[in-house]
């Protein structure tokens, strides 16, 4: 069964710091790869996304994710966080043959300022 | 603004006592999807429908229903609401199935009494 794996589930950094959310995936096809983002009380945003092409890929607010499909990984990284990042981060991936979104369970990312 | 719009932000409905959570669109997206997202952890996928036709996931409680009347609507109800139940409630959509990103609705907070 097709699963996704996000390795931290909270994370804590101050400000300025550099930032690597690891998610890997497993399905041996082509997938499509998003990284979502839920500020406190917000709905979920498209950070990113990945379906073909360039395996680096620049999203919104600085954010940037790789897809190295040799490792099934589309970690995503921003090189100095804000107070503002303080959010939950979901990646998610679909195989192109199917609508169904897989989910990671989230990482928590809390910024101090 | 183009956007997905769900009504009420919060609703608290009594143990057995049915509700309906409202969905609807502007984006004229062809799928609209449900989640059910508790508090830390992934959305859940309940259904969704790609036009007027409707897909249940195959671990959705037969409780939970959803109606289509067109395009831009899309309805849950949830027939005898149990405390497990209570949960923050997104709906979605897409362009297409697969291949084209959801948005997400700011979410149903539903609470149980």
């Amino acid at each position: 069964a097709q699963s996704v794996s996000q390795h931290n589930h909270h994370v804590i950094l101050s400000e300025a710091a550099s930032l690597e959310l690891g998610c890997n995936y497993s399905y041996g096809g082509t997938v499509n790869l998003f990284w979502y983002v839920q500020y406190p009380g917000q709905h979920l945003q498209l950070l990113l996304k990945y379906f073909s092409g360039d395996p680096l890929v620049k999203g919104i607010k600085g954010f940037e994710a790789e897809f190295i499909k040799s490792k099934f990984s589309f970690n995503l990284r921003k090189p100095s966080v804000q107070w503002s990042d303080t959010a939950e981060y979901f990646c998610a991936v679909n195989a192109r043959s199917n609508y169904q979104l897989i989910w990671g369970a989230g990482t928590k990312l809390i910024i101090k300022p | 603004d183009a956007m997905v719009i769900q009504n009420p932000r919060y609703q608290v409905t009594q143990f057995g006592k049915p509700v309906t959570l409202s969905c609807s669109q502007t984006l004229n997206h062809n799928v609209m999807y449900w989640y059910q997202q508790k508090s830390s952890q992934a959305p859940k996928l309940l259904f969704h429908y790609y036009d007027k036709d409707f897909n249940n996931e195959a671990d959705t409680p037969d409780n939970f229903q959803s109606r289509r009347p067109n395009t831009s609507f899309c309805f849950l109800d949830i027939r005898s609401p149990g405390l497990g139940d209570a949960a923050m409630y997104l709906c979605a959509t897409s362009s297409r199935k697969g291949i084209q990103p959801q948005h997400f609705g700011d979410g149903t907070r539903l609470s149980i009494l």
